[in-house]
């Protein structure tokens, strides 16, 4: 069946550190990948996508590579800032199942950015 | 603002209570769903509704009962819950039968159970 594994978070770095948050997946088809995005008290935001191999979704100075060869779609960020603090989700939809429109997630990574 | 709107944003409830939560979503899409966020564990899928018909219940307990009157509106009704149903409760809607089934979230309604 398919999953989504997320890195455990919580992730703590300092302002404008190098941010990457690991999420790999299994999937029986071609899967569609994203990440969203939920800051407190709010619920989740689509924060980027990627449809394809290879394909980049970028959104906010957050990117994320669809990697087919290593089924990896990494979450990154040159320099993340205070407002960055947020639970952000690894998920997939695979339109090859029945259940296509079921978006399977991952178990969501806390990051905490320090002044 | 993600063209979902969910209300109430909070409710407390006692455990021999029935309130709705509700959920309209201003998108033109056709798919909605109920999702339960609770501390500390994953994000879990409860109903979905397809073109006004339901399509998946995940074993949700009876006391939740979930209506979609229209593709735009999406109530979970409510009654004798338990404290362990304390949580974030979130819609969501989509375009379904296209090939991205990207979903956009409301802000959740926190409910508290007593």
């Amino acid at each position: 069946g398919n999953s989504v594994t997320q890195m455990e978070g919580p992730v703590t770095l300092s302002e404008e550190a190098f941010l990457t948050i690991n999420c790999t997946y299994t999937a029986t088809g071609y899967p569609s990948l994203f990440w969203y995005v939920q800051y407190p008290g709010e619920g989740l935001q689509l924060l980027l996508k990627a449809t394809k191999a290879d394909d980049k979704g970028s959104n906010k100075g957050f990117e994320a590579t669809y990697r087919k060869e290593t089924t990896s779609f990494h979450l990154e960020k040159g320099s993340v800032q205070v407002s960055d603090s947020a639970v952000y989700f690894c998920a997939l939809s695979d339109p090859s199942e029945d259940s296509s429109y079921k978006l399977i997630f991952g178990s969501g990574t806390r990051l905490l950015v320090r002044p | 603002e993600t063209g979902v709107t969910q209300t109430p944003r909070h409710l407390v409830m006692g455990m021999t209570n029935k309130k709705s939560l509700k959920c309209e979503q201003h998108l033109g899409h056709n798919a909605m769903y109920w999702y339960k966020q609770s501390a500390k564990k994953p994000l879990e899928l409860m109903f979905v509704y397809s073109l006004e018909e339901r399509v998946e219940n995940n074993s949700v307990p009876s006391r939740f009962s979930p209506e979609c009157p229209n593709s735009s509106h999406l109530f979970l009704h409510l009654h004798t819950l338990q404290p362990e149903d304390s949580a974030l409760y979130l819609c969501a809607s989509s375009q379904a039968q296209t090939s991205l089934y990207e979903q956009y979230f409301g802000p959740g309604t926190r409910l508290t159970v007593t």
